[in-house]
């Protein structure tokens, strides 16, 4: 059984200040490791899809690192805004794999 | 361009009775996934389409849930009878191409819920 954790479950975050969470998982059989971020009622929004260990990707205010050696990746938000309020999801793929095997999610909430 | 889209967006119904899911992936799209998120729990794969040819379907609870791609098109996903731990969000998914950087796109899910 694939285990994929998320820490911390729920994070409260000043606007403007900066923030990371982190996802871990199986260090062996990798083959990519998503992130996405989630609205309840919306569409899951792919960020990032992440294959290479050292990956560093970005976009806009968000980036994210991975590291496939020790089975963990990082994800900052800098500058949080209110916007920025929703649950970021992780989810792993092994070689052979269908389909995603997910975190529970980091809640992240963004006070004014 | 349009995103995967799912019909209906809620269903309310009592225990025993059959409930269709029904998931539109983007046009063009030959990979399908059925994935479930159980209150409190985590998303969980259900299973995979390509076309209209079942890939994978190792996901699947039991044999009260039955998907189908006909045409390689639009899905459905038949729960019958639904059981009361049967409820949560039913998210569709599709990709364009199989490989290590496929982004799965995701619709906004059905919400069950079985009484």
């Amino acid at each position: 059984i694939l285990n994929v954790e998320q820490s911390p479950q729920s994070l409260h975050v000043q606007e403007g200040d900066s923030t990371n969470f982190t996802c871990s998982f199986p260090s062996s059989n990798f083959y990519a490791l998503h992130w996405y971020r989630w609205e309840t009622a919306k569409s899951p929004e792919a960020l990032f899809v992440m294959t290479l260990n050292g990956d560093e990707k970005k976009k806009g205010r968000i980036s994210a690192t991975l590291n496939t050696k020790e089975g963990y990746s990082y994800l900052y938000i800098k500058g949080s805004q209110p916007e920025d309020s929703a649950t970021y999801l992780c989810a792993f793929k092994g070689g052979g794999a269908d389909g995603l095997t997910f975190g529970k999610g980091t809640h992240l909430i963004i006070q004014p | 361009e349009a995103g995967v889209t799912q019909f209906p967006s809620h269903s309310v119904i009592e225990k025993g009775q059959t409930v269709t899911l029904r998931c539109d992936p983007i046009s063009g799209h030959d990979n399908l996934y059925w994935y479930r998120r159980v209150m409190g729990k985590e998303i969980k794969f259900l299973l995979h389409f390509v076309k209209e040819s079942k890939q994978d379907e190792s996901g699947m609870p039991n044999n009260r849930f039955l998907a189908e791609r006909t045409g390689g098109t639009y899905s459905t996903l038949k729960v019958q009878p639904a059981e009361l731990e049967d409820s949560g969000v039913y998210f569709c998914a599709s990709s364009h191409f199989r490989g290590a950087r496929e982004t799965q796109y995701f619709g906004p899910g059905t919400r069950l819920l079985v009484l």
